[in-house]
């Protein structure tokens, strides 16, 4: 079956750190891939996708490129911000209402 | 009022209570999903109504119960349930776009049954 592998966490960086996040993906076919973000005390917001391999996703100063050839889909930020402390989730649609898997989630922290 | 919308926010239920929860969307959307998230698991899909019909039922225990009586609204019933129910219950929708189905989220209700 399909599932979507991810570091939990937490992460800690400094303001202005770069930031990568590992996703890694098995599935059949050709899924979408997609990254969510969750707030605390709300629920997930869309941050970016990709629906086939080599395209890149950008949102907000995020960045994903889709890897067919090493299966991932690895989110990456230039310079994070305290704002951006938040739960990320890496997901996947292999097509179908019910085909969507999303993985454990990532707990980024930006400390001043 | 925009997106998806869930009441209440947070509930506290003993186990021998009913209570629903509700969503609404306001997108337009024919999809429609409940899903469980607990702490350090990932994300339970647990309902998926299309078109207002059920598509999916992931072994869900029967003390759960959906309901979407039409392609705005969802309800999730909630009857003598367990103290391992307590999590974060989150609704969503969606659009079918080519092979695309971003899904929206709502808040989420805080479950706690105590």
């Amino acid at each position: 079956g399909n599932s979507v592998t991810q570091m939990e966490g937490p992460v800690t960086l400094s303001e202005e750190a770069f930031l990568t996040i590992n996703c890694t993906y098995t599935a059949t076919g050709y899924p979408s891939l997609f990254w969510y973000v969750q707030y605390p005390g709300e629920g997930l917001q869309l941050l970016l996708k990709a629906t086939k391999a080599d395209d890149k996703g950008s949102n907000k100063g995020f960045e994903a490129t889709y890897r067919k050839e090493t299966t991932s889909f690895h989110l990456e930020k230039g310079s994070v911000q305290v704002s951006d402390s938040a739960v990320y989730f890496c997901a996947l649609n292999s097509g179908g209402y019910q085909k969507v898997t999303f993985g454990i989630g990532t707990k980024l922290q930006v400390i001043p | 009022e925009t997106g998806v919308t869930q009441t209440p926010r947070h509930l506290v239920m003993g186990m021998t209570n009913k209570k629903s929860l509700k969503c609404e969307q306001h997108l337009g959307h024919n999809a429609m999903y409940w899903y469980k998230q607990s702490a350090k698991k990932p994300l339970e899909l647990m309902f998926v109504y299309s078109l207002e019909e059920r598509v999916e039922n992931n072994s869900v225990p029967s003390r759960f119960s959906p309901e979407c009586p039409n392609s705005s609204h969802l309800f999730l019933h909630l009857h003598t349930l367990q103290p391992e129910d307590s999590a974060l219950y989150l609704c969503a929708s969606s659009q079918e776009r080519g092979n695309s189905y971003e899904q929206y989220f709502g808040p989420g209700t805080r479950l706690t049954v105590t």
